[in-house]
Formats: C-alpha cells, structure tokens, sequence
C-alpha cells in the first residue's frame, strides 16, 4: 500500500516570496491533516479536513496560509507571503474516517531565508 | 500551549541499556499514541493506548498508560542504534486528531 505522499521534500525562499505544498492521502483516507513541525518541536495542527471539508482551521494563520482539497483526495498548503517564522517542517498526514491513528508523509522542509 | 509534557527532553544510552520516556497530560486521555520520528522525516506509529492501566509491546518497546489516562511511559529495553530518534507522544481527546508533546531525542552510544 503507498503511503502519504509529500512533496516538494525541500524548499529555500526568500521571506515575502510565496509557496506552494502538495500531499497526496493513503487512498481511500477521508481525514487529512497539515502540521507545522518547527525545530525542537512537536508537530502543531494547521488545518484537518474531511473529504473535502475542513473540520478544523482553528490554528492557521488565514493571513498567510491557505489550504483546499477541492475534491477530497490531494491537497495543497499554501503561504503567501512567507516569513522567516515559517521556518519549519510540514507534514500531511491522512487517516480513515472515524479513527485517529495517523499515517504521515515524510514531510516537507522549508526554510525561510 | 502544550498540553502535553514530555520528559526528558533528551536523554543519551549506551547501546545494550535501558531508557524509558514519559509523557504527562494535565487532563484526561480518550487515548494516547506513542510515534518515532527520525530527524526532518515523517513519523512512524509505534502503539496506542486507550484503556485505563493498559500496556502493549512490540518487540523490544513496551508502553503503558496510568489508570487515570494521564500519564503514559515508553519503554526500550536493551537499546539498539536503530532506537535512536526523536519519540513523540500524542493525545486524542476524542475529537479524531493529535495534538504533540515536544518529544524526546533518543541517542545510542555504540
């Protein structure tokens, strides 16, 4: 079975400079999940949808960061524009509808420069 | 705001040695998961706990959580280089999603 699939698996730019993150779910996963992994750190949910709903937004920053999965399968994060406080790991994760364990993506690392 | 503490922050064993991570919620668990990360990659499910006292093992790591679903430990018993990484536990209050602790780096000492 493929598991989340992330990518880009790096990204470098320049503060206010926007970007883009893709994640692909474990098919047949209705809960898909954005995390904010910043060093030393624990992962921080962004975003959770189910299918293409959101169910929880309550964390992201609506001035910087936007999120859709428009047909309930992949799903884009976006920052525009980005700060040096972006800095961090993003990670996606998908599970199946009802139920909390999580499989994860390997994440995508961006920095901020 | 954290609601999940974990200690220590880091600990270093030598290999064959034994280490346990503990992880405190000031509030009562619907479950609590136990994931091992290995530096800037995704996370791996290692176990999950749901009941009051329950404990589970899986081949050399053993977790268990407290009767009053606060308080989970991870266990490695005779610790190999492969148990090196960042382990991170994570609370389910029963609304389908997890919140972190800030997690343990494990190091192991040839």
């Amino acid at each position: 079975e493929a598991g989340v699939a992330q990518s880009p698996r790096y990204k470098i730019i320049e503060k206010r400079q926007s970007v883009a993150f893709w994640c692909n779910p474990i098919s047949g996963h209705a809960t898909l999940y954005w995390y904010q992994q910043i060093l030393g750190q624990g992962p921080k949910l962004l975003i959770q949808f189910q299918n293409n709903g959101v169910v929880d937004d309550s964390q992201l920053p609506k001035d910087r960061f936007s999120a859709e999965r428009l047909k309930g399968v992949d799903s884009t994060l976006k920052i525009q524009p980005a700060k040096l406080e972006d800095s961090a790991v993003y990670l996606c994760a998908s599970s199946l509808q009802g139920e909390t364990e999580a499989f994860f993506g390997q994440g995508t690392r961006l920095t901020v420069v | 705001s954290q609601e999940l503490e974990q200690s220590p922050q880091s600990l270093i064993v030598q290999e064959g040695k034994n280490l346990t991570i503990n992880c405190t919620s000031s509030k009562t668990l619907y479950g609590l998961y136990w994931y091992k990360q290995k530096y800037g990659e995704g996370l791996i499910f290692l176990m999950m706990l749901q009941k009051g006292g329950e404990e589970k093992s899986h081949e050399k790591i053993t977790a268990k959580l407290d009767e009053k679903k606060q308080q989970s430990s991870l266990h490695i018993t005779a610790s190999q280089p492969s148990h090196a990484g960042i382990y991170l536990c994570g609370a389910d209050k029963n609304d389908y999603k997890l919140s972190f602790g800030a997690g343990t780096t494990v190091t192991v000492r040839a």
